[in-house]
């Protein structure tokens, strides 16, 4: 069954500090995996997007990583701003060559930075 | 660029009432996504449209819901009879196909807070 799990839930931190959160999916045939943020009552926004031959990807404060061979995925925030409280949310596409697949999309961590 | 513009924002009907969400991709887009977002399941893909023709349905949760576009800066999703239940957040979104990951540039509008009484 293809799934996308997130974890944790939810995460707490204080401004400054460094988080990592988790992605493990089961989705198969893989085609790429994102990161999203979304703040509330906004749409999500795009963080990064990997294809199977890339393991690391950054954008700014955020550094995604993929482990295609343990179908593992995270996302680290370096440094964290209020601004970074939102829900975070995995999304992995399945699919083959240039047709679009199905999208499997994680429950989302929600972030929450404390000054 | 603007965007993906999502009209209205915010919807109050009744129970049984017609709702139509409005969706305008950015311009040069090829494809079309409508979501949903509840509390409760999270983000579900709905449909998505490439070059205004519907390709994946499957989300669609059942025949109360039907989505047109009938041309490429323009897309509706409409729901009748309108029920309780169907009362969350609506997204659409649109992208463009490069090479063999043919949807870059995903942008996701603001939504429609649907409520249905």
């Amino acid at each position: 069954k293809n799934q996308v799990e997130q974890s944790p839930q939810s995460l707490i931190i204080l401004e400054g500090k460094n988080c990592t959160l988790q992605c493990n999916y089961t989705v198969s045939p893989f085609s790429n995996l994102r990161w999203y943020k979304q703040d509330t009552g906004r749409g999500p926004v795009s963080l990064t997007i990997m294809t199977f031959s890339e393991n690391t990807k950054s954008n700014g404060r955020y550094t995604a990583t993929l482990d295609a061979d343990t179908k593992q995925s995270s996302l680290h925030i370096t440094a964290s701003q209020l601004s970074d409280s939102a829900s975070y949310i995995c999304v992995v596409s399945a699919g083959r060559g240039s047709t679009l697949g199905r999208l499997y999309f994680g429950r989302g961590t929600q972030l929450t930075v404390w000054p | 660029d603007a965007g993906v513009i999502q009209s209205p924002r915010h919807e109050v009907t009744e129970m049984g009432q017609e709702v139509t969400l409005r969706c305008k991709p950015i311009s040069g887009h090829d494809y079309l996504f409508w979501y949903r977002q509840t509390m409760m399941r999270g983000l579900e893909l709905l449909i998505y449209f490439n070059n205004n023709v519907p390709i994946d349905d499957s989300g669609m949760p059942e025949d109360r819901f039907s989505a047109k576009m009938p041309n490429a800066s323009f897309s509706t999703l409409k729901i009748q009879p309108s029920e309780p239940r169907d009362s969350a957040v609506y997204f659409c979104a649109s992208s463009f196909s490069s090479g063999t990951v043919i949807d870059y540039g995903y942008t996701f509008g603001s939504g429609t807070r649907l409520t249905v009484v």
